[in-house]
């Protein structure tokens, strides 16, 4: 069955440390993937979106990527602050466009 | 505000009882989903719209749960004789792909619905 594991559940890092998030999948072929950030009582917010024929994405101090081979996405938070702690979600895209998110890494970034 | 709304926010409910939430997706979008989301998950696709067609539901959807985009603007979403096990967060979001691979969704706050 497909499935899209991210690991860990919770991650703890301290302030300033890069803070690397982990998204798996199996029994998928996503032609794109993308990473949200998710506040408690709050819907998701998009960040970033990386297709399967790139292996790289930045942003400000994020970065993405994606090894299709490994089935594989990575986010990477750099200079952590404690107002990144959030919960981050990474969500598969198909052909036709639809999507299907993973249950989440909720990050703690303490002072 | 031209982001996505949700109506109500919150709604407790009895058991057996119908709910019907709302959604008005960003104006321009042509593409609206709903979502669930419980404790500690990810959001889970209920069903989506281009337009006012429903193009995908999910099995998750049972004969209980009725979604409508009557004008392809605003959406509905109704439950009935609803369940202890409906009680979640209901999200609602919309996009316009440009083409392949451009389907970035902006969500809404949600409907967090306790069915006691």
């Amino acid at each position: 069955s497909q499935k899209i594991e991210q690991n860990s559940e919770a991650l703890n890092i301290q302030e300033g440390k890069t803070a690397t998030l982990t998204c798996n999948y199996t029994n998928y072929s996503p032609a794109y993937l993308q990473w949200y950030r998710q506040d408690p009582g709050r819907g998701p917010v998009f960040l970033l979106l990386i297709r399967e024929n790139e292996k790289e994405k930045r942003k400000e101090r994020l970065k993405v990527t994606f090894d299709t081979t490994l089935k594989q996405s990575l986010f990477h938070i750099t200079a952590s602050q404690p107002a990144d702690s959030a919960t981050y979600l990474c969500a598969l895209g198909t052909n036709n466009n639809d999507m299907r998110f993973g249950a989440g890494t909720r990050l703690t970034v303490k002072p | 505000d031209t982001g996505v709304s949700q109506d109500p926010r919150h709604k407790i409910t009895k058991r057996g009882q119908n709910v019907t939430f709302r959604c008005d997706p960003i104006s321009e979008h042509n593409r609206l989903y709903w979502y669930r989301q419980t404790l500690g998950q990810g959001p889970e696709f209920l069903t989506y719209f281009q337009n006012e067609a429903q193009l995908e539901k999910s099995r998750l959807l049972s004969d209980r749960f009725s979604a409508e985009r009557p004008k392809g603007s605003f959406s509905t979403l109704e439950i009935q004789r609803t369940e202890q096990g409906d009680s979640a967060m209901y999200l609602c979001a919309s996009s316009s792909p440009a083409g392949f691979g451009t389907d970035t969704q902006y969500f809404g706050p949600g409907t967090r619905l306790t069915v006691l």
